[in-house]
């Protein structure tokens, strides 16, 4: 069955901290892994998309990495700011795209 | 540019309504989709196309009804609304299937 896990569940942090949201997938055949961050009451907003053959990428303070050999999937957050504050989603594409979606890690940014 | 626009924000129905939710981009964009969101779950797709003239189902259809007779806009319709269509609609739209996908604001529609 094709789904994706993300934990935590949500996260607390200080403004100014980093932080690593992590996303387990299983998506047969896999075509890309993709995080989007949406805000309370918004829809979401695309931050990266990487293919099967990609490690890294970035997109300002935010860092994805794919390792396709163990389906994992990370979003790092560099110091992090009060607008971070968002459920962070991850998305993993298949078969002629479908998008299997994640609950989300709802991350909190506290001053 | 005002990307993907969705109206109503905010509806209430009474059960057996029927209603459209409105979806319009002006990206000049193919493939457009519509999602629900309910607690706890991730975003499930309902109907998407792949240019005007064609539509296909998604993984929850059941009750639902698209067309897309331009490019720039894909309604979706309720046929007979019951309470567990209450959810947050978006609608998103890309390139292709391949391409970032850009949403829209949401509908949060409750069918008393």
């Amino acid at each position: 069955k094709n789904q994706v896990e993300q934990s935590p569940q949500s996260l607390i942090i200080l403004e100014g901290k980093n932080c690593t949201l992590q996303c387990n997938y299983t998506v047969s055949p896999f075509s890309n892994l993709r995080w989007y961050k949406q805000d309370t009451g918004r829809g979401p907003v695309s931050l990266t998309i990487m293919t099967f053959s990609e490690n890294t990428k970035s997109n300002g303070r935010y860092t994805a990495t794919l390792d396709a050999d163990t389906k994992q999937s990370s979003l790092h957050i560099t110091a992090s700011q009060l607008s971070d504050s968002a459920s962070y989603i991850c998305v993993g594409g298949g078969a002629t795209n479908k998008l299997i979606f994640g609950t989300g890690t709802l991350l909190a940014v506290q001053p | 540019n005002a990307g993907v626009t969705q109206t109503p924000k905010f509806q209430v129905l009474k059960t057996g309504q029927s209603m459209t939710l409105q979806c319009a981009q002006d990206m000049n964009h193919e493939y457009m989709s519509w999602y629900r969101q309910d607690p706890g779950m991730g975003l499930r797709l309902i109907h998407y196309s792949v240019g005007a003239g064609i539509t296909d189902q998604g993984e929850v259809p059941n009750g639902y009804n698209v067309s897309r007779s331009t490019t720039e806009d894909f309604p979706l319709r309720l046929l007979s609304a019951a309470p567990s269509q209450t959810s947050v609609y978006f609608c998103a739209s890309s390139y292709s299937r391949q391409n970032i996908q850009y949403f829209g604001a949401g509908t949060r529609l409750s069918v008393l």
